[in-house]
């Protein structure tokens, strides 16, 4: 397995732009997570979800990000519009268990830059 | 709010020099998680330690847990240079529905 598939690696876009953020999960895991990731806060949870229906998106900082799940392998993180205080890592991680005991596996993750 | 805090912030060693770790969090748990990050990649995770556990090994990594004090360590036997990266805990608390909480991470540098 190719592992946790995160794309873009790097976007940079203008304020107000919309940005959209994918993941490709591994095959068979039923949960998976978005987290974004900067110095200030460190990791956060944004949302996530199970057998592709949303659990706990209290991590979403405003109506500004959303986030779906339309099939087992495929998940976005929306940005609508896009602001500099967005800037940050965006990971994207997997599990098969919501308590496994090997942990989740993460993506390489998104950095994105909002100018 | 950060459930996990590490301690150091930072840490330099000399390889074949020992790097402990530490992590300290606020309520009950489930399990305590280790995770390492190379620049600019992502989080892999390292071991996990449940609530009725004290100790576990893994190679050269050995983590103990104290629930009584809420803390855990992490310790790295015979350091290399390749271990080089950010060490964060996180925790899977009882009030948590799951939930991976994540500390600020400890960057741990190995001098050759």
């Amino acid at each position: 397995d190719a592992g946790v598939i995160q794309s873009p690696r790097h976007e940079v876009t203008e304020m107000g732009q919309e940005v959209t953020l994918r993941c490709k999960p591994i095959s068979g895991h039923d949960y998976l997570f978005w987290y974004r990731q900067t110095m200030m806060r460190g990791l956060e949870l944004l949302i996530y979800f199970n057998n592709n229906v949303p659990i706990d998106d209290s991590g979403m900082p405003e109506d500004r990000f959303s986030a779906k799940m339309p099939n087992a392998s495929f998940s976005t993180l929306k940005i609508q519009p896009s602001e500099p205080r967005d800037s940050a890592v965006y990971f994207c991680a997997s599990s098969p268990l919501l308590r496994g005991p090997y942990g989740y596996t993460f993506g390489s993750g998104t950095r994105l830059t909002v100018v | 709010s950060q459930q996990g805090e590490e301690d150091p912030q930072a840490l330099s060693i000399q390889e074949g020099e020992n790097a402990t770790m530490n992590c300290s969090y606020k309520t009950s748990i489930n399990n305590l998680q280790w995770y390492r990050q190379n620049s600019g990649r992502g989080l892999v995770h390292l071991i996990l330690i449940r609530s009725n556990e004290r100790e576990k090994h893994s190679g050269r990594l050995r983590v103990t847990l104290d629930t009584s004090k809420k803390s855990s360590s992490l310790l790295i036997t015979a350091s290399r240079a390749a271990d080089t990266a950010s060490y964060f805990c996180a925790t899977d608390a009882i009030n948590q529905g799951g939930k991976l909480i994540f500390g600020q991470g400890t960057e741990l540098s190995v001098k050759p």
